[in-house]
């Protein structure tokens, strides 16, 4: 089984910081890597498909990058809506999320 | 407009069994693959197991946790999922979540809480 790590598991940030989350495969997933943003007693939003993809109306200060087992989340200014736990999936060998980072008000 | 609407959840004894729905609508259904992933209060996403469409055998494949014990199937003419949980245990006690798989996970249900204790 694929197990994901992320890190950091929490942060805190300001409006308008980048922040950059981790997300790391125990093994080769090439590209197979999908980010999810979740709020509270809502169902997880993908934001980022096959590692680098912007889903469809998704703003654009959401990017991800990266291949292999090293891939990263960036948000380029923290919007209020952005406050959130963020989840990475791979879908290389069957599915496996992350434990997920949740990102709160600094 | 892309629906998925999740129903069966409930209160159930350990041991024992539950059937979870997932109602579609707004795309092809028959031609989509049909996931169900599970959320603990307070914890983490956990991917539970899938169904492939017609064209690809009705595959399915189940995360450890639930193997042997959970069983999904589908019904394309009535556009519906299914969960069947047996042997039910404390800790499949969750938000069960039913989902569409294209390149990502990107049509979600609202969720149905099921509730596994004496």
């Amino acid at each position: 089984d694929i197990q994901m790590t992320q890190s950091p598991s929490s942060l805190s940030a300001s409006v308008g910081d980048r922040v950059t989350i981790t997300c790391r495969a125990s093994q080769s997933i090439s590209s197979s890597l999908n980010w999810y943003q979740q709020k509270p007693g809502k169902a997880p939003k993908v934001l980022i498909y096959a590692a680098s993809s912007l889903q469809s109306g998704v703003p654009s200060r959401f990017s991800g990058s990266g291949s292999g087992t090293d891939f990263t989340l960036t948000i380029s200014s923290l919007q209020p809506e952005d406050f959130a736990t963020y989840y990475c999936q791979q879908s290389y060998s069957l599915f496996t999320f992350g434990p997920g980072t949740k990102v709160d008000i600094k | 407009e892309v629906q998925l609407v999740e129903s069966g959840g409930g209160l159930v004894q350990p041991g024992g069994s539950l059937k979870l729905s997932c109602a579609a609508s707004g795309f092809t259904f028959s031609g989509s693959a049909m996931h169900w992933v599970r959320q603990a209060s307070g914890k983490g996403l956990e991917w539970v197991g899938r169904i492939r469409s017609k064209a690809n055998s009705y595959a399915t494949a189940y995360a450890a946790s639930v193997t042997g014990r959970f069983s999904i199937s589908r019904d394309d003419s009535k556009n519906t999922a299914y969960l069947q949980m047996n042997s039910l245990k404390a800790e499949d006690t969750a938000v069960y979540y039913c989902t569409r798989h294209s390149s990502s996970f990107d049509f979600w249900g609202q969720g149905t809480l099921v509730t596994v204790s004496s």
